[in-house]
This record gives C-alpha cells, structure tokens and sequence, in this order.
C-alpha cells in the first residue's frame, strides 16, 4: 500500500524559505511510471496545484509560483522536497504531497502539514 | 489559461437521494478530468479520473461523465458518509499542468 507523509516546520517567518519533505513508502519513487505532485490549501479555500516531479528530476510549475519554487527528488531516501521562498502570510496553508495517476488524477495523498507564516 | 467552474456551490440533499454535481471548463479538456471528494480536516480523496474511470476501492455510486467542457459527477444514492466538499480537476497531459474547480459542498437536507 502506498503511503505518503509531509514533514517540515509548522511556523516559518515572513520572507524566509519554507522547507518540507514528502516520504514516500510502499512504492519507490525510482522505479519511475508516476510523478509525484505538491498541493496546497489556504485556510478555508480551495486546492491549488503547486507542481510535479519525476524521478529522473524533471519538473513541472504552477506558472504563479514558478518563480519562488523548487521541487527536488531524493531517490536514496525515497522522498521529495518542496522549497518555496519569500513567503509571505498568504502561503501559509496545509500543504500535501500526493502520486500522481497516469498523468492526471493524485492518488493516494498524504494526510497535509499547515504551514503557518507568521513573524 | 482554463478556468473551471462548479455548480451549484451548495447542494443539500436527503439521505437515499440522487446527487447531480456539475464542472465546466472555459475551454476543452477533452476527457482530462478528475473528481476528489474532501471531508473536514483530511485529504482528498480521488473519485474518478479520466472524466469516467473510477479509482481504486470507489464504490459504484460514485460515476462521472462527460467530455471537452461539460462534467457530471454523479452519486447515485447519498449515504452518510457521502456528505463533503467535491473538487472537480482539469489536468494537461503535456505539457503538465493543473487547475482545480473551486468545490461543491453537499450537506444533509
């Protein structure tokens, strides 16, 4: 069965760099066939896709956070990394990292981490 | 850039009722489309992908249809355990790319 877990800080001040991991069991990211994928959720609001990546280390960005993000792979560890930088109080939000299905639907997710920005 | 939209943004239905959720893309997705269904304080939950195919352990109440900009999610009879926020998901096979609808919450009538 696989599972997926966030892990990282749960306060981060504004214009540092938010840091989490996805480790990732059951499967392993390096047998290739899927990408693996960031999502966030704002307080209240709805799913917005932060970006995917595949083993190999090829990325995808969401255009509107392209600029401050990177998403990387460890293949040793069996995890991947999210790093988003100048935050400000409108990131915070409980971010999940999911397996992405034939190129289109995430599944499984993990159970999210709130990510809270705050001075 | 492909905005999707759901309708209605509330629907309250009866236990043992037909529920009709509805998405639209501004333009053709073709059959890129997924469903997920979120319950308070989890993850979603994937329901359908590929506008029709349902995931792995879903039950069979859950069907989705529809093609290039007009979707159904359908449950056939609401159970208890069916009341929850429903997201619809347009993804681009390549280049990547995703966008979510903004949710259809359904609540006991």
């Amino acid at each position: 069965q696989v599972r997926l877990q966030e892990s990282g800080p749960g306060l981060v001040k504004p214009s540092q760099t938010l840091s989490l991991t996805c480790s990732v069991s059951g499967i392993k990211i390096s047998s290739g066939g899927y990408y693996w994928t960031w999502i966030r959720q704002k307080p209240g609001k709805g799913l917005e896709w932060i970006g995917y990546i595949y083993y190999s280390g090829s990325t995808y960005y969401n255009p509107s956070l392209k600029s401050r993000l990177t998403i990387s792979v460890d293949t040793s560890k069996n995890q991947f990394s999210l790093k988003l930088s100048s935050i400000t109080a409108a990131d915070t939000a409980v971010y999940y990292c999911a397996r992405v299905i034939a190129m289109g639907g995430f599944d499984p997710w993990g159970q999210g981490t709130l990510v809270t920005v705050s001075s | 850039e492909i905005v999707m939209t759901q309708s209605p943004a509330t629907l309250s239905v009866s236990p043992g009722e037909r529920a009709t959720l509805s998405c639209r893309a501004s333009q053709s997705v073709s059959s890129n489309l997924a469903w997920y269904q979120q319950k308070p304080g989890q993850a979603p939950r994937l329901l359908i992908y590929d506008a029709s195919t349902r995931a792995t352990d879903i039950p069979a109440r859950f069907s989705g249809s529809g093609s290039g900009t007009d979707f159904t999610l359908t449950i056939s009879s609401l159970q208890s355990e069916d009341f929850a926020v429903y997201y619809c998901q347009k993804y681009n096979k390549w280049p990547p790319g995703v966008t979510f609808g903004p949710g259809t919450k359904v609540d006991i009538k």
